[in-house]
């Protein structure tokens, strides 16, 4: 498809579970972005890619969560020991370059048990 | 995390009357964006504004950039049904490692049979 993919689009774990959630921006698009959308909430920055460089992590809440874009393409954000907390919308965006507008997967909604 | 002002929270219109959102901040920004989000999905781009002053239109819909950077309006002329759903203001720095949105907490749009 033409637009930002993620997958799965549901995800139910057991809290102490790892989970990884994949996704693949519009072919071309050098920037990719993470983030985290809470129910009733604004989306929150989770973590910036150019190419395959991660260069910004800010926005990661702790050492559980960790991204990577080996090949500057897909990407997987990983959870690990996941927390009730951690359930939310995780959404991906991307971007053709720098100070382009950012357009987003539908996300992968995160139940944790 | 940081977010944006935006008000109001909800709003509850008849079909064909106009609507008005706006957004402020304590930060500047270089670039302000506005989304749509659908139940299920993702958001969906509607108007980027890239200048102090600006004012840009698609459509029955205009949003203007503040003067100050630190502010920015949407306008609906004449809602239709498919109005219907959360609006939400975004606000992006033009820096190589600060590429995040700052997401404003969304205006829920309600019409009225």
């Amino acid at each position: 498809g033409a637009g930002v993919s993620q997958s799965p689009r549901y995800k139910v774990a057991k809290r102490g579970q790892d989970v990884a959630l994949r996704c693949d921006p519009i072919s071309g698009h050098v920037s990719l972005f993470w983030y985290q959308q809470a129910l009733g909430q604004g989306p929150e920055f989770l973590t910036y890619f150019q190419n395959e460089a991660q260069l910004d992590k800010s926005g990661l809440p702790s050492d559980r969560f960790f991204a990577e874009r080996p090949e500057g393409s897909v990407s997987t954000l990983k959870i690990q020991r996941t927390q009730q907390e951690d359930s939310a919308v995780y959404l991906c965006a991307s971007s053709p370059f720098l100070n382009q507008p950012q357009h987003f997967g539908d996300g992968t909604r995160l139940s944790i048990l | 995390g940081q977010q944006l002002n935006q008000s109001p929270q909800s709003m509850f219109i008849q079909e064909g009357e106009d609507v008005s959102m706006n957004c402020t901040s304590s930060s500047i920004f270089n670039t302000w964006l506005w989304y749509k989000q659908d139940p299920g999905e993702g958001p969906v781009l509607l108007i980027a504004l890239y200048k102090a002053g600006e004012l840009t239109s698609n459509g029955r819909l205009t949003a203007q950039f503040g003067i100050t950077r630190k502010d920015s309006f949407l306008n609906i002329s004449a809602s239709i049904p498919s109005d219907v759903g959360i609006y939400f203001c975004a606000g992006q720095l033009k820096d190589q490692g600060a590429q995040k949105l700052v997401f404003g907490q969304g205006t829920r749009l309600t019409i009225n049979p």
